[in-house]
């Protein structure tokens, strides 16, 4: 089946501009994840979600970032009033389960976002 | 694509050698690791898991030991092939979802 999706893969914005990043999970997965990554270094943790309850939003910068997941699908990552420092790849991941039986996180492409 | 890991550790092996990437953790209550192999242009996919209450687990061609009292991590791969080439990374978990991903190492594969 599919694997997870996100959309746009690369967005330019200039600075002050809000962004809206989108991520479509594999189907049926419980959990969903948002991370950033900077070259050369592994995921940071943002956020997750089971279902559509934000259960820990402790790697969110500060309050221009926001995620929701409202249908316990499809989550929207939102950077309000970006700044240079934004700047990184932005991925989402799914897992069928949280905790128990599975941790397995499937990760997306990612969006590469550049705020100029 | 993307590159990652422009200025990792980097590990280089011939094909059909074994590889051996190493890592350390850092939080003693982590319960659960995993190790990640990430291809240029590509979102880190999912190797192998172990929990804390084993020292060994073993899968296809990789094997991952852990070491609790020295928080350290490694990841075997035996009979390295060039489609392995990528950078590795574990993550650790502790009794959440959230997952800590370490410092990633590159293998390059030589023939």
């Amino acid at each position: 089946g599919a694997g997870v999706s996100q959309s746009p893969r690369y967005k330019v914005t200039k600075r002050g501009q809000d962004v809206a990043l989108r991520c479509d999970p594999i189907s049926g997965h419980v959990s969903l994840y948002w991370y950033r990554q900077a070259l050369g270094q592994g995921p940071e943790f943002l956020t997750y979600f089971n279902y559509e309850a934000q259960q820990d939003k402790s790697g969110l910068p500060n309050d221009r970032f926001s995620a929701e997941r409202p249908e316990g699908s499809i989550s929207t990552l939102t950077i309000q009033r970006t700044e240079q420092r934004d700047s990184a790849m932005y991925r989402c991941a799914s897992s069928f389960d949280s905790g128990g039986s599975s941790y397995e996180q499937y990760f997306g492409p990612g969006t590469r976002l550049t705020v100029t | 694509g993307e590159s990652v890991g422009l200025h990792l550790p980097t590990l280089s092996v011939q094909e059909g050698d074994n590889s051996i990437i190493n890592c350390a953790y850092s939080n003693s209550a982590s319960d659960y690791f995993i190790w990640y192999k990430q291809e240029s242009g590509k979102g880190p996919q999912f190797i192998i898991d172990i929990r804390s209450n084993m020292d060994k687990r073993q899968g296809q061609r990789v094997t991952v030991l852990l070491n609790k009292t020295v928080k350290h991590l490694s990841l075997q791969i035996a009979a390295t092939q060039p489609g392995d080439s990528a950078v590795y990374f574990c993550a650790e978990n502790m009794d959440t979802d959230k997952l800590i991903f370490g410092t990633g190492t590159r293998l390059q594969v030589f023939p």
